[in-house]
């Protein structure tokens, strides 16, 4: 199994463009997290998804951000515009059923850096 | 509402030498407990989890875990570290009781730093 598929794994775009971050789940998997890390507030959980519907949004910071789950095998975070502030490593992760005693398999992560 | 707290922000250690990673969680009823690694520029690998039975968890890499119900524990243990131990590690937490969509919550983090 190729595991978690994220894509690009790093990111440099200037302030107020478009950045969007793609997700590939393992296979089988139905449920989706996306997270991001930053050295001041650790990992957050911005967004769950459940069979492909958004479950808990709390997370997301603002408006800028938006998340979407067409199928079972792709997700999207949208960041529009983006600000230097959303500089982090985002990562996606999956898992059988958000609350399950299963373990979430994480990607490698996306790198952005806005200038 | 559920929480973890890892009370240290590092722990150093000298290779061969045992190490516990600590961890302390709060949950309205029975928890999930998990942990996970994260080495430098990588994504988060999972370790072990505690989900019912026996009280003493064995993981990847030599790892261990001990859930104590009435401390609300649930420290990482190995019995002689080794330098490529040396990572970022995390807690995490669900109460088994929240229903089929709830999530984990992750602690901060604690960095093992073992040194040759």
């Amino acid at each position: 199994d190729a595991g978690v598929i994220q894509s690009p794994r790093h990111e440099v775009t200037e302030m107020g463009q478009e950045v969007t971050l793609r997700c590939k789940p393992i296979s089988g998997h139905n449920s989706l997290f996306w997270y991001r890390q930053t050295m001041m507030r650790g990992l957050e959980l911005l967004i769950y998804f459940n069979n492909n519907v958004p479950i808990d949004d709390s997370g997301m910071p603002e408006d800028r951000f938006s998340a979407k789950m067409p199928n079972a095998s792709f997700s999207t975070l949208k960041i529009q515009p983006s600000e230097p502030r959303d500089s982090a490593v985002y990562f996606c992760a999956s898992t059988w059923g958000s609350g399950s005693p299963y373990e979430q398999y994480f990607g490698p992560g996306t790198r952005l850096t806005v200038t | 509402a559920q929480s973890v707290a890892q009370p240290e922000d590092q722990v150093n250690v000298a290779e061969g030498n045992p190490l516990t990673v600590k961890c302390t969680y709060s949950v309205s009823g029975n928890p999930y407990l998990f942990w996970y690694v994260q080495y430098p520029n990588r994504g988060l690998q999972f370790l072990l989890k505690y989900i019912t039975g026996d009280n003493l968890v064995k993981g990847s890499y030599g790892f261990e875990a001990e859930f104590n119900k009435s401390q609300t524990s649930f420290h990482l243990k190995k019995p002689s570290a080794l330098v490529s131990d040396s990572a970022l590690y995390f807690c995490a937490v669900r109460d088994m009781g929240t229903g089929a969509n709830s999530k984990l919550t992750f602690g901060k983090g604690i960095t093992l730093s073992v040194r040759p």
